[in-house]
Parts: structure tokens; sequence; C-alpha cells
């Protein structure tokens, strides 16, 4: 099965430095990959995902690219301010999987003011 | 607020117990999922139900079910109870089956003493 692997497991960056988090997946089919904000207690929340069409994604402060050769996708947060505090995942899922996504053990990342 | 509703938002119990937890997908959304989050093990997918139909399986314990009903409200049953099992428990809702956004409700924190 697929199996994810997200690094670092802590992160933490002054406000307005960017931060950049890394997975890689095992399985070639999986072809959908999702990143979530968890704040604590509260429900993950899609922030931006990628499909294996395209290689790069942004919106605003987040951008994700996906480089499939390699089998790794990674999130990029610029300008980063207090409230981007929380633990992020990445996820994996499509292709024979049909909507199971595997998940990273997630980032805590910490913006200090 | 993502539409997905979860319910009951606290529960406590004894091992050996039975319990069900139920789940209330976004309006118009045919695939239910479900997962488990605990501070060991991550986010953990459990199962997918697609229009009252099982479409994809993790790893879910036996003494662990599912089924969507008609409605296309979910109902997780979890029986024999172990404090192992003490976790948060989120359902996630999407119009299809595969490569789309998963909505999470805001998840039940089951307590086994």
């Amino acid at each position: 099965g697929e199996n994810v692997e997200q690094h670092p497991s802590t992160l933490s960056v002054q406000e307005g430095d960017s931060a950049v988090i890394k997975c890689t997946y095992s399985d070639s089919a999986s072809n959908y990959f999702p990143w979530y904000k968890q704040e604590l207690g509260k429900r993950p929340q899609l922030i931006i995902d990628i499909r294996s069409n395209v290689g790069e994604k942004k919106d605003q402060r987040i951008a994700v690219t996906l480089n499939k050769t390699a089998k790794h996708f990674s999130l990029h947060i610029t300008e980063t301010q207090p409230e981007d505090s929380a633990v992020y995942f990445c996820a994996a899922g499509g292709g024979t999987s049909y909507g199971k996504l595997t998940f990273g053990q997630g980032t805590i990342l910490t913006v200090h003011p | 607020d993502s539409g997905v509703t979860q319910t009951p938002k606290h529960l406590i119990t004894a091992t050996g117990q039975r319990v069900t937890l139920r789940c209330s997908p976004r309006s118009g959304d045919l695939s239910v999922y479900w997962y488990q989050q605990s501070l060991d093990q991550g986010l953990q997918f459990l199962i997918q139900y697609y229009n009252g139909e099982e479409r994809a399986k993790g790893n879910i314990l036996e003494r662990f079910s599912a089924q969507q009903f008609p409605d296309l409200h979910s109902e997780l049953n979890l029986s024999s109870l172990e404090l192992g099992d003490s976790a948060l428990y989120f359902c996630a809702s999407s119009p299809g089956t595969n490569q789309e956004t998963q909505y999470f409700g805001p998840g039940t924190r089951l307590l086994v003493l």
C-alpha cells in the first residue's frame, strides 16, 4: 500500500520568513496530493491540492510543487504570519486507491512574531 | 464550517462497550470517509462509502464496522472497546469517489476508560 513520509516533524520560523514542508510517497499510481492544515482541537482543512498532471500550483502565499519522477511534493508558505501556526499534513491518494488518502505524520509549524 | 456534521462531539465509555458515531455529509456529497486520529498513529483512513456501497477499506479493525444509509448519512460502530481505541474520529465527505477534496467534519472525541 501507499506510504507517505513527511519532514520535518517540527518547524519554527520568524514572522515573514518562508516555510517549506516536504513529503515523499511510494505508490507511483497515486495522482492526487492535498495539503491540510489542522489547528489544535479542530478539523483538518484543505489549504491546497495538486493533481499529477500539474507540476506546480499557487494560491496567494501558498504553493505546492510535485515531482512525479522522484515521487515527492512540497508545500511552500511565504511571508509567514502567526496565524499560520498549526499542524500541516500532506496526503496522497487517487489511482487504484479510489478515495483513500494516506497521510503523512504531520509538521508542527510555529511562527514567532 | 465544512457542512459535514458529526455526533456526538464527545463520548466517554468503558472497555468492552460498544458505541455508534454518526456522520451527515455535505448536501449533494455521495462519498463518506472515516478516519481515526491518535497521537501515535496520526490520521489513519478507515473506510469509504459511496452512495451506500463500500468503496475502499483501510486498516479497519474487525471490531469496527460502518454503513451508509439511503439518506447518505453514515454510522461507524465500534465494539469491544479497548483503551487504545481512544482517539478523534473524523468523518469527511466528497461529491464523488476519487481525486476530490474531502471536507472534514468536527470529529468525535472518544475516550475509553
